[in-house]
């Protein structure tokens, strides 16, 4: 069974500072995807990464892929209070259907 | 404007009245997928759809159906609601890109619960 365990799952943290969210998956994995959920609302895409040493940028977000270590990372770069958020990842796993597992989130709390 | 769209929004019932709630997406996307939140869970998903006519189970497929007559839609019936199916349901649509869903576009969500 495909789990994605997220840490952490509550950050606290300074504007101003760099930090990294984890995502581990027990199985290989065709496709790994990033999320954003702000309280009361519906989820927006942040990155979709397909393959091995895959890195994406947005602004002070930036996600890679290791597809040998099943991990995924999340890296923020000067935080600032409004990334404030939930953060997702989610696994399409690489078997013959298409079902998609996602992570408890993250909650990160950026402080001014 | 590409959308996904859920009703209702809001819904209060009783456990076993039937219900429906109707999913939309008007980006001729492929698949199309249901989740369910709940504190502390995530997000786990109910069931999916890789085109027309297709459907498959996801985590937690009990007490739930769904079908896919065309396309765009995609609602999700409770047909004997119980209160653990109390949660936040949202409905999703992405396109198939290399082999598999892309970037999940989410509905705004419906919150349900059963007395």
């Amino acid at each position: 069974e495909l789990k994605v365990e997220q840490n952490p799952l509550f950050l606290s943290m300074q504007e101003g500072k760099n930090y990294t969210i984890y995502c581990n998956y027990s199985t290989t994995s065709d496709r790994l995807y990033w999320y954003r959920q702000d309280p009361g609302k519906s989820l927006e895409s942040l990155f979709v990464l397909l393959s091995n040493g895959a890195v994406k940028q947005e602004g002070r977000l930036m996600a890679s892929l290791d597809t040998k270590a099943r991990l995924s990372t999340l890296h923020i770069t000067a935080a600032v209070h409004d990334l404030s958020a939930t953060y997702f990842c989610a696994v399409d796993p690489s078997n013959r259907d298409d079902k998609i597992i996602f992570g408890k989130g993250t909650r990160l709390h950026i402080l001014p | 404007e590409a959308q996904v769209t859920q009703n209702p929004r809001y819904l209060i019932t009783v456990t076993g009245k039937k219900l429906t709630v109707t999913c939309s997406q008007n980006m001729n996307h492929e698949y199309m997928s249901w989740y369910r939140q709940d504190p502390g869970l995530g997000l786990r998903q109910i069931y999916y759809s890789m085109n027309v006519e297709v459907t498959d189970k996801g985590d937690v497929p009990e007490g739930y159906k769904v079908s896919r007559k065309e396309k765009r839609n995609f609602p999700l019936i409770l047909e004997s609601p119980s209160p653990n199916q109390t949660s936040l349901y949202f409905c999703a649509s992405s396109p198939f890109e290399a082999g598999g869903p892309d970037t999940q576009y989410f509905g705004p969500g419906t919150r349900l619960t059963v007395l």
